[in-house]
């Protein structure tokens, strides 16, 4: 069946601008997180929402990161006057509750290239 | 605060040369111990969850075995397509906390 799938797949931005990354999750799936991986690092927790809410936003560095989802379904992380540092490989990911033994099943991810 | 080393950073093995990769962890009561396998350009690709001391997984050539401290993903007879970086993540125990992972361990196998 599909996967979680994530647009674009690559993204180059200019310094100051605004850009905004897709996740669209497993059908089904209740629970849906946001992880940042830079070069040489393991995925850092964002945001994650169960249902429509944002049920733990603390991984979010700073008021320029913002993600909704509106429908329980599709999310968009926004990011708001970018910076070099938020240059990174943005992953989404799903699992079917929130649950401990629920394995979270991951997207490829969003290059996000800020220059 | 919750914590993931996993060593080494990288690995290099001769096709059918058995290794392990080691994941240490501290964790305020442990919920679950995850293993993910992730290639270039990919996310990561869920192998395995642990949640107690003792326990053990297995599949195909990978066995994961889990301690109160630790946790091992043994490779035994690897192949060149077992090539990949590991991750090892943690799940507390206190309400819905997310993963929390390790850097990995890059793998290449030779043939």
């Amino acid at each position: 069946g599909a996967g979680v799938s994530q647009t674009p797949s690559n993204k180059v931005t200019e310094k100051g601008k605004y850009v905004e990354l897709r996740c669209d999750p497993i059908s089904g799936h209740t629970a849906l997180y946001w992880y940042r991986q830079s070069l040489g690092q393991g995925p850092e927790f964002l945001i994650y929402f169960q249902g429509t809410g944002a049920a733990d936003d603390s991984g979010l560095p700073n008021d320029r990161f913002f993600a909704v989802r509106p429908e329980g379904s599709v999310s968009t992380l926004k990011i708001q006057r970018t910076e070099r540092g938020d240059s990174a490989v943005y992953l989404c990911a799903s699992s079917l509750s929130s649950s401990y033994n629920s394995p979270l099943h991951f997207g490829n991810g969003t290059r996000l290239t800020v220059t | 605060e919750d914590q993931v080393t996993q060593s080494p950073e990288a690995l290099r093995l001769q096709e059918g040369e058995s290794s392990s990769l080691n994941c240490s962890y501290t964790v305020s009561g442990l919920r679950g111990l995850f293993w993910y396998r992730q290639d270039p350009g990919k996310g990561p690709e869920f192998l395995f969850t642990l949640y107690s001391a003792g326990e053990e997984k297995e599949k195909e050539r990978l066995k994961a075995t889990l301690t109160k401290k630790e946790s091992f993903l043994h490779i035994t007879a690897p192949k060149p397509e077992d090539s990949a970086t590991y991750l090892c993540a943690v799940q507390a125990d206190s309400g819905n906390t997310p993963l929390v992972f390790g850097k990995g361990t890059r793998l290449s196998v030779i043939a």
